[in-house]
């Protein structure tokens, strides 16, 4: 049962343009969201996150938009550079009860030149 | 802030053998961490969630006497991978949370790259 979706493998995105980036969950206890980058053999990259009482959060180039009625969330990054070519990962977490993070299956962007 | 470190970065041991898997928070307090492993191409799994001075609690299908963990301190768990096999090769990545983040994120470290000959 995955109750974290990345529908979308691989992402292709023009330098200096938009990457948005897709994820949907199913469990509706989930009051955290949280997306990490990670390079290969390396540990994720904490990016950013939103809590359930929030619609947006906004961190430089990064903004994560959170839809509850649909139970989707989107990483917005703007412009998009070379460097953030890797695989990112959106995970959920439900605070209240066991606390742990439960990952998407990642998507992974590549920004062309 | 929040930077976690693991030791080894890559172990190469032979079948039957134990290896010992260190994640230290470098610059916070961890009550709690997290182990997660990692197969080629997939999503990261839960392994077990370690907690200091109790005993860690295991996810489904882990087998808890081949995983041992240890969380000593407040900045150290240790995860050993006790008669290793061949399909135990994978990528074992460790995150902790700071004790003084509300929002409990976790935060990883550069992960371990296990190959059981």
């Amino acid at each position: 049962d995955q109750q974290v979706k990345q529908n979308s493998p691989s992402l292709s995105v023009q330098e200096g343009r938009i990457s948005i980036l897709n994820c949907d969950y199913t469990n509706s206890m989930f009051d955290y969201f949280l997306w990490y980058k990670k390079y290969p053999a390396e540990g994720p990259t904490f990016l950013i996150s939103i809590s359930s009482i929030k619609d947006k959060n906004e961190d430089g180039r990064f903004t994560v938009f959170l839809n509850k009625s649909a139970k989707h969330l989107s990483l917005h990054i703007v412009p998009s550079q070379p460097g953030d070519s890797a695989v990112y990962f959106c995970a959920a977490s439900d605070r209240r009860g066991a606390q742990k993070l439960v990952f998407g299956q990642g998507t992974r962007l590549t920004i062309n030149p | 802030g929040a930077v976690v470190s693991q030791h080894p970065s890559r172990v190469i041991c032979k079948s039957g053998t134990s290896v010992k898997i260190e994640c230290r928070s470098l610059d916070f307090q961890a009550t709690t961490m997290f182990w997660y492993r990692q197969f080629p191409k997939q999503s990261l799994m839960l392994m077990a969630t370690s907690n200091e001075g109790s005993k860690a609690t295991y996810e489904q299908g882990v087998e808890k006497d081949k995983f041992l963990i240890n969380h000593a301190s407040l900045t150290l768990s240790t995860l050993t991978v006790t008669s290793a096999h061949p399909e135990d090769s994978s990528f074992y990545i460790c995150s902790a949370r700071d004790d003084r983040d509300y929002q409990e994120t976790q935060y990883f470290g550069p992960g371990t790259r296990l190959l059981v000959l």
